[in-house]
């Protein structure tokens, strides 16, 4: 069954770091999405992605965050220079064209000390 | 704003038991899914059951099956038959109000279901 994956499962990184966070969306799928998580606490969405732009950002998603789709398969959230409270586990979904269930991938938990 | 409530916080359930989990909504979409993700202690969001809100037969998985109120912006989910595997925090997610959201999800807080052998 097809599913989404991500890259890295940790990633440990210090304050003002750059992080790359990469996902491979289910294949035949058109929107994509970040979700974080901070520990104990409820997902929360960040942005969502299509047709190669950003189709909606929350108030988290500030100019510290950037998303990419480099090339067919990939879909990456790029955070530029971390910050404490960025720790969280970073959920990528996606879902198909007519956007009914978005299947979330493993998760990446980062930590910036 | 979008708002998903879950109001118990904790649920716990004896082995072989069912148990339900709460979950209101508020939104202005006529069309929507609602679902019910499961977190392990992995982290993992696992899709558990989702329910189209145009059909008014509740969705059923196996032993997990819902109960979607329209009207009142209902969505509990029931586990029949507990097993220690279905202890984990357990998400309601509906999708955010208005028409341009690109199908963007709210999540409620969170109910930890323990299951006691």
């Amino acid at each position: 069954e097809p599913e989404v994956t991500q890259t890295p499962s940790h990633q440990v990184t210090q304050m003002g770091q750059e992080v790359i966070l990469r996902c491979v969306p289910i294949s035949n799928h058109l929107y994509f999405y970040w979700y974080r998580q901070i520990l104990g606490q409820k997902v929360e969405f960040l942005v969502s992605f299509y047709n190669n732009e950003i189709s909606e950002k929350s108030e988290i998603f500030d100019d510290q965050f950037s998303v990419e789709r480099p090339d067919g398969s990939n879909f990456t959230l790029k955070i530029r220079s971390t910050k404490l409270e960025d720790s969280a586990m970073y959920f990528c979904a996606s879902t198909g064209p007519s956007r009914e269930t978005q299947y979330f991938g493993p998760g990446t938990r980062l930590l910036v000390l | 704003a979008q708002t998903v409530t879950q109001s118990q916080p904790e649920m716990s359930v004896q082995e072989a038991e069912t148990v339900t989990l709460s979950c209101t909504y508020d939104t202005s979409e006529s069309d929507y899914y609602l679902f019910w993700y499961k977190q392990p202690p992995s982290r993992q969001m696992i899709l558990v059951i989702r329910q189209e809100a145009y059909k008014q037969q509740n969705a059923t998985e196996n032993r997990f099956s819902v109960n979607f109120q329209k009207a009142a912006k209902s969505f509990s989910l029931k586990i029949s038959d507990s097993q220690l595997g279905d202890a984990a925090m357990y998400f309601c997610a509906s999708p955010a109000q208005g028409g341009t959201s690109y199908g963007k999800l709210t999540f409620g807080q969170g109910t930890i279901l323990t299951v006691h052998p």
